[in-house]
């Protein structure tokens, strides 16, 4: 596709509840990353993937959260039990191999109620 | 811990002004430097900058790294309506592939 596609755009869960926020990235980008914007504050990472193999997923931030890219292409990142310090701004990214400079996605909005 | 401070949180200024904004980092084994610009919620790529006093040029955009006083600036001339954003910056750390982003600086440019 010409840009990063995420979906859904808003996201509304009931504390508890279990969610799949999906990202497909730019055509021929292996490296894929999630992040998490909290209101008023800067992207923090989540996750990265090379193709569909997770190299670190040191920011996530409990075992609540979990991402797969099983094709190497669309990734899910499932956030199980939500909380109410879970809503924020999910944002996907993607970049050609060997570059930092990635394409962000719209994001999901999640707002755990 | 690895740190990346913006300044100011917020600005406002009128169509034709000049803004710096500030970007000072704090980290172990840096490797780039990245400015975006965040309107609505996609961050867009500004610039990458990694050596020392380049300047980078884009328009009416422009930033520069001091790697000796860790930091970096972002000045935009003759601002715009178009302009009001949050511009991001963000580090890139070793060879983590991950980058570490300021909390950013809202920019308001009232016509």
């Amino acid at each position: 596709g010409a840009g990063v596609s995420q979906s859904p755009r808003y996201k509304v869960a009931k504390r508890g509840q279990d969610v799949a926020l999906r990202c497909d990235p730019i055509s021929g980008h292996v490296s894929l990353f999630w992040y998490q914007q909290a209101l008023g504050q800067g992207p923090e990472f989540l996750t990265y993937f090379q193709n569909e193999a997770q190299l670190d997923k040191s920011g996530l931030p409990s075992d609540r959260f979990f991402a797969e890219r099983p094709e190497g292409s669309v990734s899910t990142l499932k956030i199980q039990r939500t909380q109410q310090e879970d809503s924020a701004v999910y944002l996907c990214a993607s970049s050609l191999p060997g570059l930092i400079e990635a394409f962000f996605g719209q994001g999901t909005r999640l707002t755990v109620v | 811990e690895d740190k990346v401070v913006q300044s100011p949180l917020s600005l406002v200024v009128h169509e034709g002004d000049t803004v710096t904004l500030n970007c000072s980092y704090e980290v172990t084994n840096f490797r780039s430097l990245l400015w975006y610009k965040q309107e609505k919620k996609a961050p867009t790529f500004l610039f990458m900058l990694t050596s020392s006093g380049i300047e980078k040029k884009s328009g009416r955009l422009s930033s520069i790294l001091d790697k000796k006083e860790l930091f970096s600036i972002l000045n935009i001339t003759a601002t715009q309506t178009g302009d009001s954003a949050i511009y991001l910056c963000a580090v890139e750390i070793g060879s983590a592939r991950q980058l570490t982003f300021g909390s950013g600086t809202q920019l308001t440019v009232l016509p």
